[in-house]
């Protein structure tokens, strides 16, 4: 597509329930980030794709936290048993390269999720 | 830890002045840094990217400095405009991974 896709856009959920995010990234970008940023903070990193490699998973917040990309493309973020925490924006991003010394990336607009 | 500091204090200027926008950083040895620009509601926009061996880039009205060892870049728009206001975010890489650690933002208000 045009650009980095998410759904939804935005996400009411009650306190313990399973959420799934959605990222649908631009077309032959081989690496696929996470981020969640809160209200007036910046961006927090959760979890990098990079082609087949393992990923790195190194900042997801808790094992309630997981995510899968399939074939390379989509990807879910998945937060089972939500808490009121876990309300924020969370932003994907996709890029080139592996490296973002050569490119930048290029965001969705984010789903923002409000757990009540 | 790593840490990345930028003005948490909305810098208000007048139309048709330059824009200097700081990002400090400390216990990280950043490859590269790149800015970008956030509009409420949006995701971050990519703007400029600058390599540890570069000190200065510049597109159009955009000028990164990046000094490795003050540990600081520097963000100017020059000629500001109105439509120039938005939060501007400083993001640091490494030469092992992929993945960028961003800082808080600073929002720029370009006032006519």
């Amino acid at each position: 597509g045009a650009g980095v896709s998410q759904s939804p856009s935005n996400k009411v959920t009650e306190k313990g329930k399973d959420v799934e995010l959605r990222c649908d990234p631009i077309s032959g970008h081989t690496a696929l980030y996470w981020y969640r940023q809160s209200l007036g903070q910046g961006l927090e990193f959760l979890i990098y794709f990079q082609g087949n490699s393992a990923p790195d998973k190194s900042g997801l917040p808790s094992d309630r936290f997981s995510a899968e990309r399939t074939g390379g493309s989509v990807s879910t973020l998945t937060i089972q048993r939500t808490q009121q925490e876990d309300s924020a924006v969370y932003l994907c991003a996709s890029s080139l390269g592996n490296r973002g010394s050569n490119y930048g990336y290029t965001f969705g607009s984010g789903t923002r999720l409000t757990v009540v | 830890s790593q840490k990345i500091e930028q003005n948490s204090e909305a810098l208000n200027i007048q139309e048709g002045k330059t824009a200097t926008l700081t990002c400090n950083y400390t216990n990280y040895s950043p490859a590269y840094l790149q800015w970008y620009r956030q509009d409420p509601g949006r995701g971050p926009v990519f703007l400029l990217l600058i390599r540890e061996n570069e000190k200065e880039k510049r597109k159009e009205r955009l000028k990164v400095t990046f000094d490795t060892t003050l540990k600081q870049s520097l963000f100017h728009i020059t000629a500001s405009q109105p439509a120039d206001s938005a939060t501007y975010l400083c993001a640091l890489g490494s030469s092992n991974t992929g993945k960028l650690i961003f800082g808080q933002g600073t929002t720029l208000q370009v006032k006519p």
